[in-house]
């Protein structure tokens, strides 16, 4: 199985801050790699897809970036719609994986 | 508008049985990649079982042998047959649509999620 390493698991940010969250692959995956935004209470919902591509509807404040085994997730000026936990998943293999979860909170 | 709508969720025994549908809209569901994907209560997301478009299903190690995915397409519905529960399978139960599984795509539709609570 293909482990998931997310870093940092929390961070704490204000509104205008750029972000960025990285997710490591325990071997390559392409650009298999996909990022997911999940709110309390609710299911997860898809922001980034193979690496980079922009997922209809979500805003371009949100882009992901890198290929092998390391990539990364920015936010460019944090909302406070953004405050959330996100997650990275890798769609190179069976079974699929995700990473821990990064939380983002309000500084 | 595609929605996918799970049913099933509740308390229930360890070693017991349970069966959740997802009711889906929007798109066939022999046609597509479903995928249940489970998240115990405050952790991450984990991928637990696929049924592909041609009826092939696969299942995290976690399940397997315990959990069955099927599809009914005459009601263009997901179910997820759930045998001999364990504590360690308390979650909330997510069904997802995988989008082109075979050339890497993503979880790009889901459901609102079912909670199951197994009591030990």
């Amino acid at each position: 199985d293909i482990q998931m390493t997310q870093s940092p698991s929390s961070l704490s940010a204000s509104v205008g801050d750029r972000v960025t969250i990285t997710c490591r692959t325990s071997q390559s995956i392409s650009s298999y790699l996909n990022w997911y935004q999940q709110k309390p209470g609710k299911a997860p919902n898809l922001l980034i897809y193979d690496a980079s591509s922009l997922q209809s509807g979500v805003p371009s404040r949100f882009s992901g970036s890198g290929s092998g085994t390391d990539f990364t997730l920015t936010i460019s000026s944090l909302q406070p719609e953004d405050f959330a936990t996100y997650y990275c998943q890798q769609s190179y293999s069976t079974p699929r994986t995700f990473g821990q979860g990064t939380k983002v909170e309000i500084k | 508008e595609v929605q996918l709508v799970e049913t099933g969720g509740g308390l229930i025994q360890s070693g017991g049985s349970l069966r959740l549908s997802c009711a889906i809209s929007g798109f066939t569901v022999s046609s597509n990649y479903m995928s249940w994907v489970r998240q115990a209560p405050g952790k991450g997301l984990e991928w637990v079982s696929v049924i592909h478009s041609d009826g092939g299903t696969y299942y995290a190690d976690s399940v397997k042998g315990r959990f069955t995915v099927s599809r009914d397409s005459s009601r263009n519905t997901l179910y997820f047959q759930m045998n001999s529960l364990r504590a360690e399978d308390t979650a909330v139960y997510y069904c997802a649509r995988a989008d082109n599984w075979n050339y890497g795509g993503p979880f790009d539709y889901w459901g609102q999620g079912t909670l199951v609570t197994v009591s030990s």
